[in-house]
């Protein structure tokens, strides 16, 4: 049974057209997790929500939002996509925070930008 | 500034044969995480390393841990093709973060 879930897998947006990326999880898990990673990179976190704490790194864009209604879902939105924003991006979860459970991954959505 | 260093970072090998993947780090970090990702695909937990000493096997695949060193290893042995993938490590920090290594690319030939 999937336990994160993103949709799309495969979006495909013009430049400067806002875009919103879904995950969702049924491993009732407090933290959420968005991660950009581009090829043969290592993620790199882009925010993340402790319960309904929101915490956004310091070098993540602005242009670069999210969102999450509840426990099970949480958003990304892309207000005005560049060509540098393609890219996949990773949901994951974790019980606790990184540094005492694991992270669980989503399968991805791979972002294109024409 | 916590950093992540693994090598080698490409690494092809014959079926049949050992190799180990070392993992750095340069700040004390107790909890030690091992990843694989298919291409195009998400990413795979494998370990979780909480301790100095500690060591967790999978098949093929044996991760330890030396915090003293700061160095993990993920060994594999009698490699087979579809241990392919690029591996990644993981280190936290004290809060949520996670500081990656760059992977390594693994591909096993026939």
């Amino acid at each position: 049974d999937a336990m994160v879930i993103q949709n799309p897998r495969y979006q495909v947006t013009q430049f400067g057209k806002p875009v919103t990326l879904s995950c969702s999880q049924t491993l009732n898990h407090n933290v959420m997790y968005w991660y950009q990673q581009k090829s043969s990179q290592a993620p790199k976190l882009l925010f993340h929500y402790y319960d309904k704490d929101f915490n956004n790194e310091a070098d993540t864009p602005d242009n670069f939002q999210s969102r999450r209604p509840n426990t099970s879902f949480c958003f990304l939105d892309i207000r005005s996509p560049g060509l540098g924003d393609a890219a996949m991006y990773l949901c994951a979860t974790s019980r606790g925070l990184a540094g005492l459970d694991t992270q669980y991954f989503g399968p991805g959505t791979r972002l294109t930008v024409l | 500034e916590l950093k992540v260093e693994q090598n080698p970072l490409f690494l092809s090998m014959q079926e049949g044969k050992n190799y180990t993947i070392y993992c750095n780090y340069s700040t004390t970090s107790d909890r030690l995480y091992w990843y694989r990702q298919d291409p195009g695909k998400s990413l795979e937990s494998l370990f979780v390393l909480l301790s100095n000493g500690a060591v967790k096997q999978e098949g093929r695949l044996m991760a330890s841990l030396d915090t003293k060193a700061r160095l993990s290893t993920l060994h594999i042995t009698a490699a087979v093709h579809d241990l392919s993938a690029t591996y990644f490590c993981a280190v936290d920090l004290v809060n949520y973060q996670l500081i990656w290594g760059a992977g390594t690319k693994l591909i096993i030939k026939p």
